[in-house]
């Protein structure tokens, strides 16, 4: 049982080169997040999808972007990575959200940016 | 902004009960309160949630008082692999969409000792 899948667990990038963070999940779920999680601090929402096409701006968007074609899938890009992008994130889904829905993440992506 | 506080760290004898403190004074008659915890360098993983009654699981029993304006996480025999952060949540709703977000504050720190 894979849950949610996240690629790659670990990225170097320069400043202002560009990559996508990948993240599928194969529980049917409809609802997906991408998390940051900055240093001894908590999580902050960067963008969310409620189900395939549609997409919508978290906390903290801003140099980010994502994209939604599948159920299964949904991407995180960053265009032109800067040093505060350095950062763990994390992928993850929920199959509604309902009251008593939980969310499931995966293993998180560790990318720092030089 | 979180809403919920929780006291930053706490230690725990292995073998006796933890007992994780939360205030979340602010809660709504209809949400429900998440508990996860994250293991270093994993991501957050689900262990219980409840709405005013106690509730209990393989994992933990959560204890809401009778306002739910606080509730508690037991671990009733903690072990040394029972040492990560633990987050309190209560969802924020995302007033545009009418979807909610995970806030995770920067929860307790558990350290099991031998």
């Amino acid at each position: 049982n894979a849950g949610v899948t996240q690629t790659p667990k670990f990225r170097i990038l320069k400043i202002g080169q560009s990559m996508t963070l990948q993240c599928t999940q194969d529980m049917n779920h409809n609802y997906m997040y991408w998390y940051r999680q900055d240093p001894g601090m908590g999580l902050k929402l960067i963008y969310y999808s409620v189900g395939a096409g549609i997409t919508d701006k978290g906390e903290v968007p801003n140099g980010y972007n994502v994209s939604r074609s599948t159920t299964e899938d949904f991407p995180l890009r960053l265009e032109l990575a800067a040093p505060s992008q350095t950062s763990v994130y994390f992928c993850a889904s929920s199959y509604g959200q309902g009251a008593g829905n939980t969310i499931y993440f995966g293993e998180g992506s560790w990318l720092t940016v030089v | 902004d979180a809403k919920t506080t929780q006291p930053p760290s706490m230690d725990c004898a292995e073998g006796r009960a933890a007992n994780l403190p939360c205030n979340h004074s602010t809660i709504s008659g209809n949400e429900y309160v998440y508990w996860y915890r994250q293991i270093h360098s994993q991501g957050p993983q689900y262990i219980i949630h409840g709405l005013k009654n106690n509730e209990t699981n393989e994992m933990a029993s959560l204890i809401i008082t009778e306002d739910r304006k606080s509730s508690t996480l037991i671990l009733p025999h903690a072990t040394l692999r029972d040492t990560a952060v633990y987050y309190c949540i209560v969802r924020d709703p995302i007033q545009t969409s009418g979807t909610y977000k995970y806030i995770f504050g920067t929860g307790t720190r558990l350290k099991v000792l031998a």
